[in-house]
């Protein structure tokens, strides 16, 4: 199994509403890692956790929040997101962190509306 | 900062061309060089250089890198329309970062 899934597909949800986004591999990878992605703009990283701890937070907002509960399982929750939040959320996974060349596998993606 | 151009940015061919897409980096602590294809979604891993001088070929796709120049092609022979699609740089660098360049549109006409 070489897929990383992720759900919802589509989410639309209010300012004040708090929801989550799902993600899950059954590769054995060890680093998993969330991305939001702007319409014809790249990927920018969001977080990194490495052995289910978090070790890379690229200054996000509080209002996403990242959660691991197992190395299979990869949550981003939302509370009080604002319209400009609006994008597709890619979550990926690689088989490590440390030392040279893991390559990335990337889920399909939730599309976010922020209205 | 890291940097990641691509160019260019955007290609327009016709079915049977070959194209070479180009990736440039300036980073520091350089790991392995990726090259993915987004269509509407995901992006979709093609080639992973870590090593300078030797060619990844998959199909109709080869890629190599040079990292004395600090730079990796792309080409795409023979291109079908099945090829249109964004193509993705992106470098890691140490503890995981993956900085991406802002990517080539790539669309073939028949």
């Amino acid at each position: 199994d070489t897929e990383v899934t992720q759900t919802p597909k589509h989410l639309v949800m209010g300012m004040t509403n708090k929801k989550s986004l799902k993600c899950e591999q059954h590769m054995g990878h060890r680093a998993m890692y969330w991305y939001k992605q702007k319409a014809k703009k790249p990927p920018e990283l969001m977080f990194v956790y490495s052995y289910e701890k978090l070790s890379i937070n690229e200054s996000v907002p509080s209002r996403f929040s990242p959660e691991c509960p197992n190395s299979s399982l990869l949550n981003l929750h939302l509370h009080a997101l604002q319209p400009e939040d609006s994008a597709l959320y890619l979550c990926a996974s690689s088989q490590g962190v440390v030392g040279q060349g893991y390559e990335q596998y990337f889920g399909p993606g939730t599309r976010l509306t922020v209205t | 900062e890291d940097k990641v151009v691509q160019s260019p940015l955007s290609l327009v061919v016709h079915e049977g061309d070959t194209v070479t897409l180009n990736c440039s980096y300036e980073v520091t602590n350089f790991r392995s060089l990726l090259w993915y294809k987004q269509e509407k979604k995901a992006p979709t891993f093609l080639f992973m250089l870590t090593s300078s001088g030797i060619e990844k070929k998959s199909g109709r796709l080869s890629s190599i890198l040079d990292k004395k120049e600090l730079f990796s092609i792309l080409n795409i022979t023979a291109t079908q329309t099945g090829d249109s699609a964004v193509y993705l740089c992106a470098v890691k660098t140490s503890g995981s970062r993956l900085t991406f360049g802002e990517g080539t549109q790539l669309t073939v006409n028949p």
